[in-house]
Formats: C-alpha cells, sequence, structure tokens
C-alpha cells in the first residue's frame, strides 16, 4: 500500500545552518505531496505542498520538490531560525484518496 | 469559524469510562477527518466524513471508539469503556470539497484534544 519514509532524527542544527529532512513514498500513481509542521502543544499547519510531478512547494523559505524518479519530496532550508525548531511530517493521500498518511516526523531543534 | 475547533483541551478518564472529543470544522468545509496522535509522534487515521457521512472508517476501532457528523452541531468521537492505550492526542481536521481527490486539497486541523486514561 502507500507509505511514507522519512528520516527521524532528531535533527539538531544551529541558527543559519542548512536543513535537509528527506521524504521518500511508495504510491500507485502521482498523488499530491505535503509538508506539515506541529510547533510544540499546538496542531499540524500545512507548510507546503506539491501537486504534480516536477512542482516545487516552498513557503517561509522551506522548499520541496517532488521528483518522481526518485520517488521523493525532500524538504529544504538555506538558513533555519531558532523558530523552526518543531516536528515535521511528510504526508500523502491514501490510496482512495479518504485520508492523509504520515510520516513518523522527524524532530529539528534549533539553538542560537 | 475561520479555524478548526475541539474541545475539551484536555479530558482526563478513568479505566472504563466513556470519553466524548468535540469538532467544529471551518465553515464550508465538507470533509472532517480524525486522527489519533499516539507516542513518538505517529499519527494514525481513524475515520473521515463528508457531510453527515462516513467516508471512510476503515481506521476505527470500532468495537469501542464511535463518530458522528451531524447537521447543525460539533463533530463528536466517542470512545466507550476507555482503556489506557486510548491515551493520545486526539486531532480533528476539515477541507473543502474536491470532486476527484478530496484530499489534494489541504487539511485543516485543530489544536487537539489530550485525553489521558488512568
Amino acid at each position: 500500500g502507500d507509505s511514507v519514509t522519512q528520516m527521524e532524527g532528531p535533527v539538531t542544527l544551529s541558527e543559519e545552518a542548512f536543513l535537509t529532512i528527506n521524504c521518500t513514498y511508495t504510491a500507485t500513481g502521482y498523488p499530491s505531496l505535503f509538508w506539515y509542521v506541529q510547533y510544540p502543544g499546538e496542531g499540524l499547519q500545512l507548510l507546503l505542498k506539491a501537486t504534480k510531478a516536477d512542482d516545487k512547494g516552498s513557503n517561509k523559505g522551506f522548499e520541496a520538490t517532488y521528483r518522481k524518479e526518485t520517488t521523493s519530496f525532500h524538504l529544504e532550508k538555506g538558513s533555519v531560525q531558532v523558530s523552526d525548531s518543531a516536528v515535521y511530517f511528510c504526508a500523502l493521500p491514501n490510496q482512495a484518496g479518504t485520508a492523509l498518511i504520515f510520516g513518523k516526523g522527524t524532530t529539528l531543534s534549533v539553538s542560537s | 469559524g475561520e479555524e478548526v475547533a475541539q474541545t475539551p483541551k484536555h479530558l482526563v478518564r478513568g479505566e472504563g469510562q466513556k470519553a466524548k472529543l468535540y469538532c467544529a470544522p471551518i465553515k464550508g468545509h465538507s470533509y472532517v477527518f480524525w486522527y489519533q496522535q499516539v507516542l513518538k509522534n505517529e499519527f494514525k487515521f481513524l475515520i473521515s466524513f463528508q457531510n453527515e457521512n462516513v467516508f471512510d472508517e476503515t481506521g476505527m476501532p470500532k468495537e469501542r471508539f464511535s463518530a458522528k457528523c451531524l447537521p447543525n452541531s460539533p463533530c463528536s468521537l466517542e470512545i466507550q469503556a476507555t482503556k489506557l492505550e486510548d491515551s493520545a492526542v486526539y486531532f480533528c481536521a476539515s477541507s473543502q470539497s474536491h470532486p476527484q481527490h478530496v484530499v489534494a486539497y489541504e487539511q485543516y486541523f485543530g489544536p487537539g484534544t489530550r485525553l489521558t486514561v488512568t
């Protein structure tokens, strides 16, 4: 069935460092792909999305490109801030299109 | 409203007691989803609704869990006879309708209800 695999971390970085969080997926066809972020004590917020192959989603300095050749949707940011400390989830729709399947989340901790 | 609202924020129940959680989706959103987040961040899909109709209930432990979305009322998720392993944060999400692939539209999440079963 459809699934998402992402690096579990934790990822610990200094402020202004470069961030990559890997996400690969298994799916039938070419579903939309999402990155969600969960700040401490809060619900999930959509960070960015891509709806077709080669699309690049971007928001708040974060980017991810939908690569069908490598079935990947890696999240990147050129210069992280302390305020980016959160848990990041890669997600895609299930095959029936009735729910989201989430990766296990990657905890990012940024120190000043 | 413009945000998904969930009540209560925290709920503590003794093992075997009933728990009921509520969710008000964003106005105009036709789809409601319930997820359970257990330790180590894992999200488990429970059930989804299209308006008041069950859309997908394949994730629901049917023996003790039930859910409803009735017109002009908040949606609800009820757990009869709670068990220790039901301790989790329960998130509700809503999204707009889409003719072909509903989950292509982003889901908007509420702040969650933390259920602690003692």
